[in-house]
């Protein structure tokens, strides 16, 4: 079965230095991945995705994350962190099937302290 | 171009009422997903229509049932609510149920 595990619930930054939220995903299949972003009472907004291109796949807002099969693991990274990026951050795998079902880790709070 | 608008924002309803939930899929998009978010909690798939008809279903009882209408648009029926019932419900949309999702800011229901 498909699953994504987010390594940490919350994250704590200071602004202007580097962000990691850490993702495992476990999958039969050849996995597509996303990282959403969701601010307080607001939707959620797709930051990247992985659909077995380039590995290493850049999203808005200056994220960036990197697939690497061997590790199952799908890191989204931010070389400095912005007051505006503080949200939940969600790590979410779905199956290559016509269907299209979104499987959610539990999320990430990020925090960045000024 | 408007994204994905669902309505109402925000509902308080009683234990073992009816309630439901309303989405309008962004423009182009035919296909229409429905997330359930509890507090502190990953979005979990209820299901998904596509042509007017459920294509896949979570595991959520038959409390929660759906319809997809001609212009794409659809509705989230949930009956004899429970009180765990409560949480943020999502519409996603996206072209033939692949990829490219579009979210809407989600209906909070409260249910007392």
């Amino acid at each position: 079965a498909q699953s994504v595990t987010q390594l940490d619930s919350h994250v704590s930054v200071s602004e202007g230095t580097p962000v990691l939220l850490r993702c495992n995903y476990s999958s039969s299949y050849s996995p597509s991945l996303f990282w959403y972003v969701q601010h307080p009472n607001k939707g959620l907004q797709l930051l990247l995705k992985y659909t077995s291109a380039a590995t290493l796949v850049k999203g808005i807002n200056g994220f960036e994350a990197e697939f690497k099969k061997s590790e199952t693991s799908f890191h989204l990274t931010k070389p400095s962190a912005h007051m505006s990026d503080a949200a939940e951050y969600f790590c979410v795998v779905i199956i290559n099937s016509n269907t299209g079902k979104l499987i959610f880790g539990q999320g990430t709070t990020l925090q960045v302290k000024p | 171009d408007a994204g994905v608008t669902q309505s109402p924002t925000h509902l308080i309803k009683t234990r073992g009422q009816q309630v439901t939930l309303r989405c309008s899929p962004k423009s182009g998009h035919d296909t229409v997903s429905w997330y359930q978010q509890a507090l502190g909690q990953g979005p979990q798939f209820i299901f998904q229509y596509y042509e007017e008809e459920e294509r896949q279903r979570g595991n959520f009882p038959d409390r929660f049932s759906g319809h997809q209408f001609p212009n794409y648009s659809s509705e989230l029926n949930v009956n004899a609510l429970l009180l765990g019932d409560s949480a943020l419900y999502l519409c996603a949309s996206s072209l033939s149920g692949v990829y490219g999702y579009t979210f809407g800011s989600g209906t909070r229901l409260t249910v007392v």
